[in-house]
C-alpha cells in the first residue's frame, strides 16, 4: 500500500534494542498528549496517552515521557521488534473537545 | 468487538462531484471526528460530532460539512471537490468524557482526477 512515512524523518534501529522516538509540541495549553502508530494503508493506531498532571506514563513495552518545561515528549519502545516498523505520530490536544493536533511523524525502520 | 469501520475504503471522483463519506463509531462511543491526511502530513482535524451536534470545526471551507445519526454514526460530505482535496479522510470515535483517546479507522482513500 501507499506509504505514509514519505519525507518523514528516519529513525532506525536494530531489533532488540530500545527506541526513543521524540516530538516537540507547540501549545503551552496542552493539557493531554496521545501517541498513535500508523501502518502503511490503514489508519492511526493508539498506543499511549498521558495527561499534563503526570510526566511519565508506562504500557507493554512503552513508556511516555512529558517534559512541560520545554514543550517536549517522547516514546520509549522496550526490545523493538520487526512489528514496530511504523510511522508514529504525537498528538496534543488543549481543553475540551475533541481536536487534535498531530506532529510530522517519525519513520521507524526496525532491522534485522 | 468491532473498531471503527469506514465505507467506502477506496473512492475515485472528478473536479466539482459530491462525495460522502460514511463511519460507523466504536459501540458505546458516542462523539465521532473527522480528519483528513494529505501523504506524507499527519492528520488535520475537520469536525467534531457528538449527540448529532457538531461541537468543533477545523480550517476547512464551507464545501465541507458532516452529520450524525441516532445510532451515532457519521457521514462526511464534501462538494465542489478540488484536486486537492485527495487526501486519507479518517474517521475517529471516543467515549463520552473529557480527555479519552481517539480511535482510528482506516479511513477511505479518496483521489481526485
Amino acid at each position: 500500500g501507499e506509504s505514509v512515512g514519505l519525507h518523514l524523518p528516519t529513525l532506525s534501529v536494530q531489533e532488540g534494542d530500545n527506541s526513543i522516538i521524540n516530538c516537540a509540541y507547540s501549545n503551552s495549553a496542552s493539557d493531554y498528549f496521545i501517541w498513535y502508530k500508523q501502518e502503511s494503508g490503514k489508519g492511526p493506531q493508539f498506543i499511549i496517552d498521558i495527561r499534563s498532571n503526570m510526566d511519565k506514563r508506562q504500557g507493554q513495552r512503552v513508556t511516555v515521557l512529558l517534559n512541560k518545561t520545554v514543550k517536549h515528549l517522547s516514546l520509549q519502545i522496550a526490545a523493538t521488534q520487526p512489528g514496530d516498523s511504523a510511522v508514529y505520530f504525537c498528538a496534543e490536544k488543549a481543553g475540551g473537545g475533541n481536536k487534535l493536533t498531530f506532529g510530522t511523524g517519525t519513520q521507524l525502520k526496525v532491522e534485522l | 468487538d468491532a473498531g471503527v469501520t469506514q465505507s467506502p475504503t477506496h473512492l475515485i471522483k472528478t473536479r466539482g462531484q459530491q462525495v460522502t463519506l460514511r463511519c460507523s463509531p466504536i459501540s458505546g462511543h458516542k462523539s465521532v471526528s473527522w480528519y483528513q491526511q494529505v501523504l506524507g502530513q499527519g492528520p488535520q482535524f475537520i469536525f467534531q460530532y457528538y449527540e448529532k451536534e457538531e461541537r468543533g470545526r477545523g480550517n476547512f471551507p464551507d464545501r465541507f460539512s458532516a452529520r450524525q445519526f441516532p445510532n451515532y454514526s457519521s457521514e462526511l460530505n464534501v462538494n465542489a471537490l478540488l484536486l486537492g482535496d485527495s487526501a486519507l479522510y479518517l474517521c475517529a470515535s471516543t467515549l463520552p468524557g473529557n480527555n479519552q483517546p481517539q480511535h482510528f479507522g482506516d479511513g477511505t482513500r479518496l483521489s481526485i482526477l
